[in-house]
């Protein structure tokens, strides 16, 4: 069946960084793009960015702008989101997410990795 | 940057419709989508591209997009439908870019 595991959760200091994986099977890995969003405690959800796997192509939303970076590893259909200089306000659960194109929305969710950062 | 407009909260008794708006400029041009998601939950996936249903999502839930709104339409709402219900869109302004709206809290009295 169609998933999306993403890696466990983490807790890192303030100016660290951190990387979340998200491993697809059950279809063509490279026929979707991967959307990673994060939602803090109590908050809505928030958009950080987008990577194609079929050539790697990423656009990061202007809040993540120079923090964040996504990545692709076509060998194991895994996607990853590397967002450094971590500051408190960075503590949510991080989501990937596929999306075929603009029509059809995000209809696979990752379980969510939840990223603490405190001191 | 282009905004996506919802209300907080909708409240609807058990059995009535519920109708949750997503206000944004043009909003009638581009196609949206609705996510629910439930406490401890990750969101799911339940109109997208205005009004088509996933698979396995009832048929109690519906959309529509046209001017300056779109709405999602939930009938004989059940308690289980209490959730957050969020609206998206694809900001083509801005290369691949996705917008969010700030989410509506859906309670079944």
């Amino acid at each position: 069946q169609v998933q999306l595991v993403q890696s466990g959760a983490e807790v890192k200091k303030p100016g660290a960084s951190v990387k979340v994986s998200c491993k697809a099977s059950g279809y063509t890995f490279t026929s979707y793009y991967m959307q990673w969003v994060r939602q803090a405690p109590g908050q809505g959800l928030e958009w950080m960015g987008i990577i194609n796997p079929s050539g790697g192509y990423t656009s990061y939303a202007q809040n993540f702008q120079g923090r964040v970076t996504m990545t692709r590893d076509t060998s194991t259909s895994t996607v990853y989101m590397e967002l450094s200089s971590l500051r408190s306000e960075d503590t949510a659960v991080y989501y990937c997410a596929r999306e075929r194109s603009e029509i059809y929305g995000m209809d696979v969710w990752g379980q969510g990795t939840t990223v603490t950062v405190s001191s | 940057s282009y905004v996506l407009t919802q209300p907080p909260s909708v409240s609807v008794a058990p059995g009535q419709t519920a109708r949750i708006t997503c206000g944004g400029n043009n909003i009638g041009s581009k196609s949206v989508h609705w996510y629910q998601q439930k406490p401890g939950q990750a969101p799911v996936l339940v109109v997208n591209d205005d009004s088509d249903r996933p698979s396995g999502i009832p048929e109690r839930f519906s959309g529509s997009n046209s001017g300056n709104t779109a709405t999602l339409t939930i009938s004989r709402v059940e308690a289980g439908d209490e959730a957050d219900y969020y609206c998206q869109v694809w900001d083509s302004s801005s290369d691949h870019h996705v917008v969010f709206g700030g989410g509506t809290k859906l309670t079944v009295l």
